[in-house]
């Protein structure tokens, strides 16, 4: 299994839109709606942000939103917040009870 | 609240073993998978494998199958992830994380959605 491709970072100023891209293949971003994504704050534990592609744990901010197209999942984060910096990372249902991450994203908030 | 609580941050020499802990409050502990997952200095996130611990069946990422066991003891809803001979490239921060992996009437669901603080683990001579 290969770590899904994201982008190594993205910035935005506050108030704007981003959206971080996630690539993997038909065997495990195409094949299953089971695309999650988390935040991780430098020094602290991944969050759940978005599962199932685009659904939003109770308590996630309606400004995160998922979707996927064929082999690319994404994650947008719209009305951007100094808060938000952080790394971002996709995971993706692979088959046989196992999952992969994708490399991680750098987002600076400008 | 479900809680997932790590032990504590480690530091051995190479070739010494370890095993470090997940233990797991707040919901049924024998309900929910629990995953492992590294995270090297400054880099990303990498699915180790994961536990069912009702009846400890355990599935393994193939770039960790026999480097580390992961095994899990639900008498006292604690999850493990322990190594027989560490190596210097085994330093890194290691997550467990509660799997929410089943089917419900929507289908399959699987996604990491609660997790530990982590352990850090540092092997060097």
């Amino acid at each position: 299994q290969s770590a899904l491709t994201q982008p190594a970072s993205v910035s935005g100023s506050p108030g704007q839109s981003i959206t971080i891209s996630c690539t993997g293949t038909s065997s495990d971003v195409g094949s299953y709606n089971l695309v999650s994504w988390y935040q991780q704050h430098p020094g602290k534990a991944p969050k759940l942000m978005i599962y199932e592609v685009s659904k939003r744990p109770s308590g996630v901010s309606n400004r995160f939103s998922g979707s996927k197209s064929g082999n690319t999942a994404s994650l947008t984060i719209s009305g951007l917040q100094a808060e938000d910096e952080a790394d971002y990372y996709c995971c993706s249902y692979a088959g046989s009870s196992t999952s992969v991450f994708g490399g991680g994203t750098k987002l600076t908030v400008l | 609240e479900v809680q997932l609580v790590q032990s504590g941050a480690e530091v051995k020499k190479p070739g010494e073993s370890l095993k470090i802990s997940c233990k797991g409050s707040g919901y049924s502990f024998t309900s929910y998978w629990i995953g492992w997952v590294r995270q090297m200095p400054g880099k990303g996130l990498e699915w180790m494998g994961i536990i069912y611990p009702g009846d400890s069946d355990t599935r393994y990422s193939p770039s960790f199958q026999g480097q580390v066991t992961i095994s899990a003891d639900k008498s006292i809803s604690t999850a493990y992830l322990q190594w027989s001979s560490l190596k210097a490239s085994d330093t890194a921060m290691y997550y467990c994380a509660r799997l929410a992996y089943y089917y419900d009437s929507s289908g399959l669901i699987y996604h990491f959605d609660y997790w530990g603080q982590g352990t850090l683990v540092t092997v060097s001579s």
